[in-house]
């Protein structure tokens, strides 16, 4: 049973608007939540995360969002750059656990 | 070294052999753990080695066989493999003792080939 679900496998963007990838889980005890970037041929890498205790955190020019009623994260890009273009992962776990549930991830490709 | 190093980086292997992946991290964690991504499905976790213990084996075929020898090194060792075990093999480290706010330090990976 998939607990961490990305449902588009793929985004296309246009450099310099905005990016917005989703990700949707079913376990209401996670309650921390983190998105990864991929580049071919290089391991996930940690890009941002938020806790449940807050809606929203902000790096830069990467936000995600919690929508904890909906069981729903999104991981926002303003603006978009062509060395954006990835895949990214979320990734959930539960209190005090270093245990992480990957989604399937979405392959962002930004447009010059 | 720095962070968590995989070799090889590609390996193409037929049905009969038998092979290992190796997996090294230089940053002292004491947990390590391997992944396998295959296109479009989730990064699924195979294995989770805890002070040099396994902790967590996720239904996995026998013809994969972890071994950690220590807490820095992890090694899958393949025989009789299937054309659909074909796929990126992560390896990822962290320190056990409460969550990572950082998640898993994954390695480059090792595409993997059967033919």
């Amino acid at each position: 049973d998939q607990q961490v679900k990305q449902n588009s496998p793929s985004l296309s963007v246009q450099e310099g608007r905005i990016s917005i990838l989703n990700c949707d889980y079913t376990n209401s005890m996670f309650d921390y939540f983190l998105w990864y970037k991929k580049y071919p041929a290089e391991g996930p890498t940690f890009l941002i995360s938020i806790s449940s205790i807050k809606d929203k955190n902000e790096d830069g020019r990467f936000t995600v969002f919690l929508n904890k009623s909906a069981k729903h994260l999104s991981l926002h890009i303003v603006p978009s750059q062509p060395g954006d273009s990835a895949v990214y992962f979320c990734a959930a776990s539960l209190y005090n656990f270093n245990k992480f549930y990957f989604g399937s991830g979405t392959k962002l490709n930004v447009k010059p | 070294e720095t962070g968590v190093t995989q070799t090889p980086r590609h390996l193409v292997m037929g049905m009969t052999n038998k092979k290992s992946l190796k997996c090294e991290q230089h940053l002292g964690h004491n947990a390590m753990y391997w992944y396998k991504q295959s296109a479009k499905k989730p990064l699924e976790l195979m294995f989770v080695y805890s002070l040099e213990e396994r902790v967590e084996n996720n239904s996995v075929p026998s013809r994969f066989s972890p071994e950690c020898p220590n807490s820095s090194h992890l090694f899958l060792h393949l025989h009789t493999l299937q054309p659909e075990d074909s796929a990126l093999y992560l390896c990822a480290s962290s320190q056990e003792g409460g969550r990572s706010l950082y998640g898993y330090t994954f390695g480059s990976g090792t595409r993997l080939t059967v033919v």
